[in-house]
């Protein structure tokens, strides 16, 4: 089992540009989040997906979209990016509903100059 | 506006010491509570989910005890090694399915 795998590992991006992240769910697993952790914070929740629709959203401009494909597969992406949206962008997986504990992947650094 | 607190935000303790630290979180519509550790380079890892007052979980040296009514967790290290530096992280849920609301976490280095 791979566990939780995100893409690419590293990113740098100009002002204004888009970028897309990527998120391979733990097997069986349905639901993804996605999370920002912002230099000494705790990780912030920016939307969740469960069956390719949006299901949650924390409190992120709509810069901030996301997809969710028939095999679980999660995408984030930013338009316009700013200063500010660099950040450690985690992605989590979970069954739907479960209290059990969220897998979470290592993340990607995005940094924007 | 939901808030989780944790602290200290970091300590820094002896091999073989003991430590402990605290989450606060709002003690109205409580769900559930989750604690994750987090090393340097790798993912969050998850310790316990504690879903009811009173509650205490174990794994080797790491324990928690939960507090619906006052709203706290305190999560103990026995006996730290060098091994236990991490990032530990507690994140409060407040309904079924939820989002993790994490508090800034405390930062754990035990020196040999």
């Amino acid at each position: 089992d791979a566990g939780v795998t995100q893409s690419p590992t590293h990113l740098i991006k100009t002002r204004g540009q888009q970028v897309t992240l990527r998120c391979s769910p733990k097997s069986g697993h349905d639901t993804v989040s996605w999370y920002q952790q912002a230099l000494g914070q705790g990780p912030q929740f920016i939307f969740q997906y469960y069956e390719e629709e949006e299901r949650q959203r924390g409190n992120f401009p709509d810069r901030f979209s996301g997809h969710q494909f028939p095999n679980y597969s999660s995408e984030l992406n930013v338009n316009a990016l700013l200063l500010g949206d660099s950040a450690l962008y985690l992605c989590a997986s979970s069954l739907v509903d479960s209290s059990y504990e969220q897998y979470f992947g290592p993340g990607t650094r995005l940094t924007v100059t | 506006i939901l808030n989780v607190e944790q602290s200290p935000q970091s300590l820094h303790v002896q091999e073989g010491d003991s430590t402990n630290f605290t989450c606060s979180f709002p003690s109205s519509n409580f769900y559930a509570l989750h604690w994750y550790r987090w090393e340097t380079a790798k993912s969050p890892e998850a310790l316990f989910v504690m879903t009811l007052n009173g509650d205490e979980k174990k794994k080797g040296r790491i324990s928690a005890t939960l507090n619906t009514k006052e709203g706290y967790s305190y999560l103990y290290i026995k006996g730290s090694q060098p091994e236990d530096s991490a990032t530990y992280l507690c994140a409060f849920i407040y309904n079924q399915g939820g989002k993790l609301i994490f508090g800034q976490g405390t930062e754990l280095s035990v020196k040999p």
